[in-house]
């Protein structure tokens, strides 16, 4: 089946942990997008990278890291440094930014929630 | 800087009644608009896209039409079921220099019942 498979479903971190988390698409879509999802204030876009080996900050960067080696693989690392990182994360992916058209829908995994312990 | 508003946060309607889901957008310099739906504890399902240059967009019980002067869309939802409870998401899509950039509302949650 093509889609997006985010991996782990739940994740727990200690205070002062690095954590990864996985996202795969198999829809060969060029654009990849990580957003954060918490009650009250709908999802906002973490990062965005439109071809392999290229990535651009979204509006709230601070505390994460992504990197895009294969055009199917984005991971996000969630740093020490992001003071409140429990959240519902979701990545998307979309065939062809910038050409405007069908190309722009996007699609979504099925997020993976992260704790702090 | 786009800001997106769906109203109400929360709707409840019996079984069969049609739904009426509206998002406002603050810029109307929009590329195209997409429609969500969200199940507890899931991720997001696409419903429609409307690109620009449309003014709606069908797919079964679900229509979705599109004013860019006015920035305003509404997904409607004919004969509703109990089936159809979850969130409904609007975004709105910008064109960057360095691709797309999705700026969502904050939904509207719908429970039909029996």
């Amino acid at each position: 089946d093509g889609g997006i498979t985010q991996s782990p479903k739940y994740l727990f971190r200690k205070e002062g942990q690095n954590v990864t988390l996985s996202c795969e698409q198999n829809l060969n879509h060029d654009a990849m997008y990580w957003y954060r999802q918490d009650p009250g204030q709908g999802l906002r876009l973490i990062y965005y990278s439109q071809i392999v080996n290229d990535f651009q900050k979204g509006d709230i960067a601070e505390g994460y890291s992504v990197s895009r080696e294969k055009k199917e693989s984005f991971p996000l690392t969630v740093t020490s440094a992001q003071k409140n990182p429990t959240a519902f994360y979701l990545c998307a992916s979309s065939l062809h930014p910038g050409t405007g058209g069908e190309g722009t829908e996007a699609f979504f995994g099925q997020g993976t929630r992260l704790t702090v312990v | 800087k786009q800001e997106v508003t769906q109203i109400p946060a929360a709707l409840s309607v019996p079984e069969g009644e049609n739904l009426v889901l509206n998002c406002s957008f603050t810029d109307s310099a929009i590329y195209n608009l997409q429609w969500f739906r969200q199940d507890p504890g899931k991720g997001l399902t696409s419903l429609l896209l409307i690109q620009s240059s449309q003014r709606e967009q069908t797919s079964g019980r679900l229509n979705a039409s599109l004013d860019k002067s006015s920035g305003r869309s509404t997904l409607y939802i004919a004969a509703s079921q109990p089936g159809d409870s979850a969130t409904y998401l609007c975004a709105v899509i910008l064109l960057w220099a360095a691709g797309n950039k999705l700026t969502f509302g904050g939904g509207t949650r719908v429970l039909v019942k029996p």
